[in-house]
């Protein structure tokens, strides 16, 4: 089964304004990942935060995570309108030889002017 | 300069046919993945290789068959296309220790 939801599947905002996605997941992770896909694109790795880190920054990213509760959250600050685009948790597992990224629901999210 | 490519970025093919996407990563890295993304933006892992040698491979049909000739290369081979298959393909490759995957613009395939 999926590993991870987020919640809100949508969320409109104004530009300038902050927007906070979460994310849930099931079981024991190595580290979780955000990624954004901008409509018709690939996935960019937004940032990473491994098991035993509890906040982690990048610009105007700042994502939490919190493991006795299996979720995360990722905001984004002083929001632009480029920063409309779909955005996706995925957690990662390591396996024999490889890691498995298993991803979220994804939160489309919509900056508007 | 791209740090992963697929082609061909769209493919329009009727059901029965067989199809290749191809992939390739020039970031050195050791691991390779095809996933596939459904109508409702749901990504699932489809398979993953390090350094040539398969090493996931998520309940897919045996009609679909990866190839990876040497570990910049990754190439996805479908036969006898259905209508289910529709979706976009995308390649990504990562360090097996687990950093952040790089991910390819996508191959979107149409079967009619």
């Amino acid at each position: 089964s999926q590993q991870g939801e987020e919640d809100p599947q949508a969320l409109s905002i104004q530009e300038g304004e902050n927007a906070t996605m979460n994310c849930s997941y099931k079981t024991s992770i190595n580290n979780l990942q955000w990624y954004r896909q901008n409509s018709g694109r690939g996935l960019v790795h937004l940032i990473l935060i491994r098991s035993n880190e509890r906040e982690k920054h990048s610009g105007r990213l700042r994502v939490t995570l919190d493991t006795s509760k299996k979720s995360s959250s990722l905001l984004i600050t002083a929001s632009r309108a480029a920063d409309t685009a779909s955005y996706f948790c995925a957690t990662v597992i390591l396996t024999g030889g490889g890691n498995k990224l298993t991803f979220g629901t994804g939160t489309q999210l919509k900056v508007e002017l | 300069d791209t740090a992963v490519s697929q082609t061909p970025k769209y493919l329009v093919t009727q059901m029965g046919n067989d199809k290749s996407i191809k992939c390739e990563q020039n970031l050195g890295h050791d691991t390779m993945y095809w996933y596939k993304q459904d109508s409702k933006k749901f990504l699932k892992i489809m398979f993953s290789y390090n350094n040539k040698e398969l090493i996931i491979n998520e309940t897919v049909p045996n009609r679909f068959s990866p190839k990876s000739p040497d570990k910049a290369h990754l190439n996805l081979h479908i036969n006898s296309l259905e209508l289910g298959d529709s979706a976009v393909y995308f390649c990504a490759s990562s360090q097996v220790t687990g950093g952040g995957y790089t991910f390819g613009s996508g191959t979107r395939l149409t079967v009619v």
